[in-house]
């Protein structure tokens, strides 16, 4: 079956980077765009951003241009996420979540990385 | 970037009460909109997708409607289970969520 799976919590200190794993399996890595989205504790979603696995070719929500770089290595049908010069407010979970069969939607998503930012 | 507003942020109804929600894009999104729920510790769930399609496997209770900037969610029926936050999205530009519905029984 369908399976993203991500790596472990993370602890980081202000002004560091973070970088998270998403390894899918049982499909096509490179048929299906892969997004990543966070959400903050007790807060919504917010989406971050997506990579095409095939061409390595990404979009970014402009609030993260400049502090985000998603990647892929097609080799291990992995993807990563990684941010830059975290602060505090970065504290929260991060998830990768591959486009669903229907364009614009996603599914499934990965179990969710915690990343805490604290001094 | 196109905003998002959904409202209300919080609802409280009974089981069996018919609950909207509603999402309005702030520019013309035409039809690229869709619905998740997400249960506490949990991904969100793609209920209905392209504004006004039923995810397979997703209950009938559940629907959607709208185009161009006015959208609205709909459980018929309100079951215990249905308790959860639920979501917009738009795809139109990039991707935005709204900022949530939270759901609980009365």
């Amino acid at each position: 079956q369908v399976q993203l799976v991500q790596s472990g919590a993370e602890v980081k200190k202000p002004g560091a980077s973070v970088k998270v794993s998403c390894k899918a399996s049982g499909y096509t890595f490179t048929g299906y765009y892969m997004h990543w989205v966070r959400q903050a504790p007790g807060q919504g979603l917010e989406w971050m951003g997506r990579i095409n696995p095939n061409s390595g070719g990404t979009n970014y929500a402009q609030k993260f241009q400049g502090r985000v770089t998603m990647t892929r290595d097609t080799s291990i049908s992995t993807a990563y996420m990684e941010l830059s010069r975290l602060r505090s407010d970065d504290t929260a979970v991060y998830y990768c979540a591959r486009d669903s069969g229907h364009r614009g939607s996603y599914g499934p998503w990965g179990q969710g990385t915690l990343v805490t930012v604290s001094s | 970037d196109i905003q998002m507003t959904q409202s209300p942020s919080s609802l409280s109804a009974s089981v069996g009460d018919r609950v909207t929600i509603t999402c309005q894009a702030s520019q013309d999104i035409s039809n690229y909109l869709n619905w998740y729920q997400q249960k506490p510790g949990k991904a969100p769930k793609l209920l209905i997708y392209d504004a006004s399609n039923l995810e397979t496997g997703v209950p009938s209770r559940f629907s959607g409607s709208g185009s161009g900037t006015d959208f609205t969610f709909t459980i018929s029926s309100l079951q215990p289970e249905d308790i959860a936050t639920y979501y917009c999205q738009q795809y139109d530009n990039l991707d935005t969520f709204g900022q949530g519905t939270k759901l609980e029984i009365k």
